[in-house]
């Protein structure tokens, strides 16, 4: 069983369009995140949910909008798609609160993001 | 705030041959401590951790010892294989504002050749 999966492993579109990205876990985890890796394998976190509410904005510009409809998805909507947004863009989840802030977070494969 | 360095790839190494890859880090508090692999094509897994000073994490016979003196988290593996080769992450969790962040080096490409 897939822990942590996400949808679709490949997207290519044009400039211009909106896309999504979907991210399941069945961890029972209650934090998720997605990072963004360049091409340079360069990886950064972009956003952090807790229980469906924000808790880390990494400075993203307001084009990518995640949504968290249940503690086990976060989706991650990107609007007006440029060429700097092409990435490959993993979704991971772990367990928080109390004293469990040292918990180890668990990946998706990745999504790979080409912008023509 | 919070960053990790770690020596720059690709590391080519032989089958059989020692394996170091150097990691250093700075962080307010005391943030626990993750080595990372991501395989061609795959996501991130997690490799060992250590969660205080002087914790050695270790699997699959990699090692790291978290060294507050020094602020370092060095991978070393005695006895490395084909079937290691991959990019290495070393990274730091922080707490920010109720959120768990990691923050993660560079990565490392390992090549080990017959």
């Amino acid at each position: 069983d897939t822990a942590v999966s996400q949808t679709p492993k490949y997207l290519v579109t044009q400039m211009g369009n909106d896309k999504s990205i979907k991210c399941e876990q069945n961890l029972g985890h209650d934090t998720m995140y997605w990072y963004k890796q360049d091409s340079k394998k360069f990886l950064k976190i972009m956003f952090s949910y807790n229980n469906k509410e924000l808790i880390i904005n990494e400075t993203v510009p307001n084009r990518f909008s995640p949504k968290s409809p249940d503690k086990a998805h976060l989706n991650l909507h990107i609007n007006s798609l440029e060429l700097g947004d092409s990435a490959v863009y993993f979704c991971a989840s772990s367990q928080e609160g109390g004293d469990n802030s040292n918990q180890p977070q668990h990946f998706g494969d990745g999504t790979r993001l080409s912008i023509l | 705030g919070d960053s990790v360095t770690q020596m720059e790839g690709p590391v080519t190494l032989s089958e059989e041959a020692f394996l170091t890859i150097n990691c250093t880090y700075t962080a307010t508090g005391y943030p626990s401590l993750f080595w990372y692999v991501q395989y061609p094509g795959e996501g991130l897994q997690l490799l060992l951790k250590a969660t205080k000073a002087d914790d050695k994490g270790s699997n699959k016979g990699f090692e790291a010892t978290y060294r507050k003196e020094t602020t370092s988290f060095h991978l070393e593996k005695g006895s490395v294989q084909v079937s290691d080769s991959a990019v290495y992450f070393c990274a730091l969790s922080g707490l920010t504002g109720g959120g768990n962040k990691l923050t993660f080096g560079t990565g490392t490409q390992l090549k080990v050749e017959l």
